[in-house]
């Protein structure tokens, strides 16, 4: 079936860039999602990236995209504590097309 | 636009009784979905719903959830006879186009959530 890893926690100073890593097994998704939740909010949709896509760069935002080996990164330039939040990978994958979220990385910016 | 708008944000339950959560789509958006999240977890899929119309509830616990999507309305998910384990934050997202392997990105619009505590 699906599964989507992801690290659980990261920590960086401010300024300094973030990389959050994420793994998919299913080969067939056609898009693969990152999502932003702060303490107490839903999901705010940050990015996304089709699967025929190495890479796309929005703003801070970096997303790369190995299909190959089932993995996914966003890299958050210039780290800020307003970046302090949950990041979640998700794939769209099943016989209907949902989303299948990992865990979720923890990113705590230290001042 | 109001967004995704999901009452009540915060709900208290003794075990045994009824949880009912509502949400209202995004204006021109006509797919809802229920997400679950347990406390450290990611998002679980629970039911896509169109108006009237239940597509998938492949995530859906077999006894005592169901949802609707009234014509209408808000979408409601119930919870019968609540239990510790449904203590949870459920999330309703909705998109404008059916989801599906080929519908495009088709970005799902999640609500701030709904959290329940059973006591």
């Amino acid at each position: 079936g699906e599964d989507v890893e992801q690290s659980l926690f990261l920590s960086v100073r401010e300024g300094d860039s973030s990389v959050i890593n994420c793994t998919y097994t299913d080969s067939s998704s056609t898009y693969l999602y990152w999502y932003k939740q702060e303490p107490g909010a839903g999901l705010q949709l940050l990015t996304y990236i089709f699967s025929n896509m190495d890479m796309k760069q929005d703003q801070r935002l970096t997303v790369l995209l190995n299909k190959k080996d089932k993995h996914l990164s966003l890299r958050i330039a210039d780290t800020q504590t307003g970046d302090s939040a949950i990041y979640f990978c998700a794939e769209r994958g099943g016989s209907q097309g949902n989303l299948i979220f990992g865990k979720g990385t923890k990113l705590s910016v230290k001042p | 636009n109001a967004g995704v708008m999901q009452n009540p944000r915060h709900l208290v339950r003794r075990r045994g009784q009824e949880a009912r959560l509502r949400c209202s789509p995004m204006k021109g958006h006509s797919h809802v979905y229920w997400y679950r999240q347990l406390p450290e977890e990611g998002l679980k899929f629970m039911v896509y719903l169109q108006k009237e119309n239940i597509i998938d509830e492949s995530g859906m616990p077999k006894e005592r959830f169901s949802a609707e999507f009234p014509k209408e309305g808000p979408s409601i998910l119930r919870i019968q006879q609540v239990v510790r384990g449904d203590s949870a934050a459920y999330f309703c997202a909705s998109s404008p186009l059916r989801q599906g392997l080929t519908s495009g990105a088709n970005v799902l619009t999640f609500g701030a959530g709904s959290r329940l505590t059973v006591l």
